[in-house]
């Protein structure tokens, strides 16, 4: 079964560009989060969809920084404009998430960005 | 919010030794997973265990979750078992945001 795809896995781009990050998470599963990954903060929720809808965007560090999801195996992060202080590695992960009962998340490889 | 505090911090271990990871959590939870970070950074689901014992090979888990922590033990341990270990929980409330622990950062040595 293929796990969670992001791309790119690695991004390099200067400071004020447009980034985009993008994730396709297991079929079937009904929870997408988006997570980021500092030596600073360790790893941080970002944004939590649920059936495509965003729930909990609380992790979003401002307003540069936004989620979609278009449809139920689709996900965009988008930086715009981009900051050094954004470099950092970010990863997807879905589940199967309800309020009676948890599933794991599986997490996708990540995407490494790094801003000059 | 809800503390995770992972020990030890790093661990050197020569191949073949055993070893015993520890998660403690500050509060109660409904959701708690390891995951090692491999070398090449991925994330690898270990086990997902809010309570209860499991085993997967050379690796077991086991979550006391009415004293709050849970183990994680490597036998037998190998090079590969190298990377970073993390702990991480969801709240009672809002158990679909996993906290993460800081990691324990395993070297196994040939």
């Amino acid at each position: 079964d293929a796990g969670v795809i992001q791309s790119p896995r690695h991004e390099v781009t200067e400071m004020g560009q447009e980034v985009t990050l993008r994730c396709k998470p297991i079929s079937g599963h009904n929870s997408l989060f988006w997570y980021r990954q500092t030596m600073m903060r360790g790893l941080e929720l970002l944004i939590y969809f649920n059936n495509n809808v965003p729930i909990d965007d609380s992790g979003m560090p401002e307003d540069r920084f936004s989620a979609k999801m278009p449809n139920a195996s689709f996900s965009t992060l988008k930086i715009q404009p981009s900051e050094p202080r954004d470099s950092a590695v970010y990863f997807c992960a879905s589940s199967l998430y309800g309020t009676r009962s948890n599933q794991p998340q599986h997490f996708g490889d990540g995407t490494r960005l790094s801003i000059l | 919010g809800i503390q995770v505090e992972q020990s030890p911090p790093d661990l050197i271990l020569q191949e073949g030794a055993n070893s015993t990871l520890r998660c403690n959590f500050s509060d109660s939870v409904n959701n708690l997973q390891w995951f090692h970070q491999n070398p090449w950074g991925q994330l690898i689901n270990l086990f997902y265990i809010p309570s209860g014992t499991k085993q997967n090979g050379r690796l077991s888990a086991t979550t006391v979750a009415t004293e709050r922590y849970s183990l994680l033990y490597i036998s037998s341990s190998q090079t590969t078992d190298s990377g970073v270990y993390f702990c991480a929980v969801g709240e009672m409330d809002s158990s679909y945001k996993l906290i993460f622990g800081s990691g324990t950062r395993l070297l196994v040595r040939p």
